[in-house]
């Protein structure tokens, strides 16, 4: 059974960068995505992006373009999210989650379906922004 | 972009059904999921593909889709599923999360 494991709690300056690693153990790691998801305190989730580990692709959110960056080392089944420019809104707890995906074709509908969904979460890894 | 709506708050019984939706112009095109999560704990998903329930999920979790809203149904609300649930969809672009709603087991 895959886990997921997290980095510690981070107390950054306002303007520095954090960057968070998620080790997976007890699976395949490259054959999955894995996203970054954040829960400000008291808020809802909040996709940030995905990696591919064994294409090394990533995309991002919107809100999160050229702030964010998704990277993964195979050679160590981990993924790392790295987000510059740190702000107190940015405080919140970071979540990895390996995530299953793809295509499948309905019969009913003779259309495609895509789907993404996250099965496998770490525990979390509490950033605080502050001067 | 694309957005889907929960209601903030749901409130049961135990023993009674628990209904909490979810509502999104893309859902008749995308599957939905579910996910529940416990204060100070990370989330769970308890259904996916609209309908399918992973394993260890007990069978009083279920799922469906009618058009634009897709539905969460707990039978046999237990006080252990007090937690915030979550309405999650995806296209290839990325994916969204509903704002959730807090189940209360009174």
């Amino acid at each position: 059974q895959v886990q997921l494991v997290q980095s510690g709690a981070e107390v950054k300056k306002p303007g520095s960068s954090v960057k968070v690693s998620c080790k997976a153990s007890g699976g395949t790691f490259s054959s999955y995505a894995i996203s970054w998801v954040r829960q400000a305190p008291g808020q809802g989730l909040e996709w940030m992006g995905r990696i591919i580990p064994i294409l090394g692709i990533a995309n991002y959110a919107q809100k999160f373009q050229g702030r964010v960056t998704i990277t993964a080392d195979k050679s160590t089944s981990t993924a790392y999210m790295e987000l510059s420019s740190l702000r107190s809104e940015d405080t919140a707890v970071y979540y990895c989650a390996r995530a299953v995906g793809g295509v499948e074709w309905i019969v009913a509908t003779e259309t495609y379906y895509y789907y993404y969904y996250m099965d496998v979460w770490g525990k979390g890894t509490t950033v605080t922004v502050s001067s | 972009s694309y957005e889907l709506t929960q209601p903030p708050s749901v409130s049961v019984s135990p023993g009674q059904t628990a209904r909490i939706t979810c509502s999104g112009d893309a859902l008749p095109k995308q599957y939905a999921y579910w996910y529940q999560q416990k204060p100070g704990q990370a989330p769970v998903l308890v259904i996916y593909k609209d309908s399918e329930r992973p394993s260890g999920i007990p069978e009083r979790f279920s799922g469906s889709s009618s058009g634009t809203t897709v539905t969460l149904t707990i039978s046999g609300v237990q006080a252990e599923d007090e937690a915030d649930y979550y309405c999650q969809s995806a296209d290839s672009s990325g994916l969204v999360f509903g704002g959730g709603t807090k189940l209360t087991v009174l």
